[in-house]
């Protein structure tokens, strides 16, 4: 069992709709991240977090701690935000990161 | 540019080549990282270097080599490989320790294919 659990493993909207993504982690940590990567492979960070709620835009990244559980949230999405959602998380123990599996996102017009 | 930049983008190469992977920041971070993705499973860390010394090997073969001249610069040397190391391979930079007040920045990797 994978130290770090992504849900779902492909996840397909329409346009405009509000989509959740989750993770659960099973380890203590100091952050987690969330990450996007588009064909290609480029891997962007969406977000750092150790605790409560962030805002980017139409992007919403929540975590609870007590839970080990985060959620990522796009509003009014866009065929642009198709791509590999991917959470990572940073254990209190060391400087590596390790990683989800990741959420495959597409997004039809 | 996500400031830091992989080269190159593409690789093709031969079980017997010799070939190396560069990474490289200016964002004044002091520690790096490579990362290997294959198809269809998580990201694995493969070395993390700090302040130009290597801190960790997640096990990899020798068959890669890392070299970290300075904490701009990051070189991943490739020999003998084997087709299942084709992959993609990402560096990352970030301030090292713990602690959150810190950022991962990767780079947009080079996608390896050993023939």
């Amino acid at each position: 069992k994978n130290e770090v659990e992504q849900s779902p493993q492909n996840l397909t909207a329409q346009e405009g709709e509000f989509i959740t993504i989750n993770c659960s982690y099973s380890v203590g940590i100091s952050a987690l991240h969330w990450l996007q990567q588009h064909p290609g492979g480029g891997i962007v960070s969406l977000f750092m977090l150790s605790s409560g709620k962030k805002k980017h835009g139409r992007l919403i990244a929540t975590i609870n701690i007590q839970e080990k559980h985060s959620s990522l949230h796009i509003t009014a999405s866009h065929p642009r935000d198709s791509a590999v959602y991917i959470c990572a998380v940073r254990e209190t123990s060391g400087s590596r990161l390790t990683f989800g599996e990741g959420t495959q996102l597409t997004v039809n017009p | 540019e996500t400031g830091v930049t992989q080269t190159p983008r593409h690789l093709v190469m031969g079980m017997t080549n010799k070939k190396s992977l560069k990474c490289e920041q200016h964002l004044g971070h002091n520690a790096m990282y490579w990362y290997k993705q294959s198809a269809k499973k998580p990201l694995e860390l493969m070395f993390v270097y700090n302040f130009k010394e290597q801190t960790e090997n997640n096990s990899v073969p020798s068959r890669f080599s890392p070299e970290c001249p300075n904490s701009s610069h990051l070189f991943l040397h490739l020999h003998t490989l084997q087709p299942e190391d084709s992959a993609l391979y990402l560096c990352a930079s970030s301030h090292p320790g713990q602690g959150t007040n810190y950022g991962y920045t990767f780079g947009s990797g080079t996608r390896l294919t050993v023939v």
